[in-house]
């Protein structure tokens, strides 16, 4: 049982280039988002998604896109990449909005 | 706006004495609340959580204390082990119209074990 898998673990962007970040979860959950980690901000919550066909913006949604085809699937594209950027990213998991998140190990992404 | 935030950035111990995590939260229609930690280079991972009609929860040497009155929520560690060093973060869910809500996380308070 893999839990929530990330790649790549590690990006390096230049500004203006595109890319997803690919999430992928075997435990059949409903819910998924993610999330960027930034140094004393916490985690904050980019987009979301409640089940298959279904997304919607969290509280920094801007430069990001996301689609949720798959059950499974719930990749996060970044448009045009922009030194702010720079993050940690953290997909997860949950069974409903009120059950724990399960989190993969993160994509840390550099955008010079 | 309101936040879930903490009263302490860090927290140094020794091994074997208790910690307590506080954190304080402002919005008062939070219904669901998680304590989360995280090691250095990983995701953050669930420790124990709470439903708002509830004032305790116990798990293995784990305690959460909720406190409405006052919007705090704390973690107790017993006996805190090495093992126990990263950084804990408090998550609440606030449901809006009807939706099964999302996680807010506070900021996140260091624990260091002293051997």
């Amino acid at each position: 049982n893999a839990g929530v898998t990330q790649t790549p673990k590690f990006q390096v962007l230049k500004t203006g280039q595109s890319m997803t970040l690919q999430c992928a979860q075997d435990m059949n959950h409903e819910y998924m988002s993610w999330y960027r980690q930034d140094p004393g901000m916490g985690l904050r919550l980019i987009h979301y998604s409640v089940g298959a066909g279904i997304t919607d913006q969290g509280e920094v949604p801007n430069g990001y896109n996301v689609s949720r085809s798959t059950t499974e699937d719930f990749p996060l594209r970044l448009l045009s990449a922009a030194p702010s950027q720079t993050s940690v990213y953290f997909c997860a998991s949950s069974y409903s909005g009120y059950s724990p998140l399960h989190f993969g190990n993160g994509t840390r992404l550099t955008v010079t | 706006g309101e936040s879930v935030g903490l009263h302490l950035p860090t927290l140094s111990v020794q091994e074997g004495d208790n910690s307590i995590i506080n954190c304080a939260y402002s919005n008062s229609a939070s219904d669901y609340f998680i304590w989360y930690k995280q090691e250095s280079g990983k995701g953050p991972q669930f420790i124990i959580d709470i439903r708002s009609n509830m004032d305790k929860r116990q798990g293995q040497r784990v305690t959460v204390l909720l406190n409405k009155t006052v919007k705090h929520l704390s973690l107790q560690i017993a006996a805190t082990q090495p093992g126990d060093s990263a950084v804990y973060f408090c998550a609440e869910n606030i449901a809006y119209g009807g939706s099964q809500g999302n996680l807010i996380f506070g900021k996140g308070t260091k624990l260091s074990v002293k051997p």
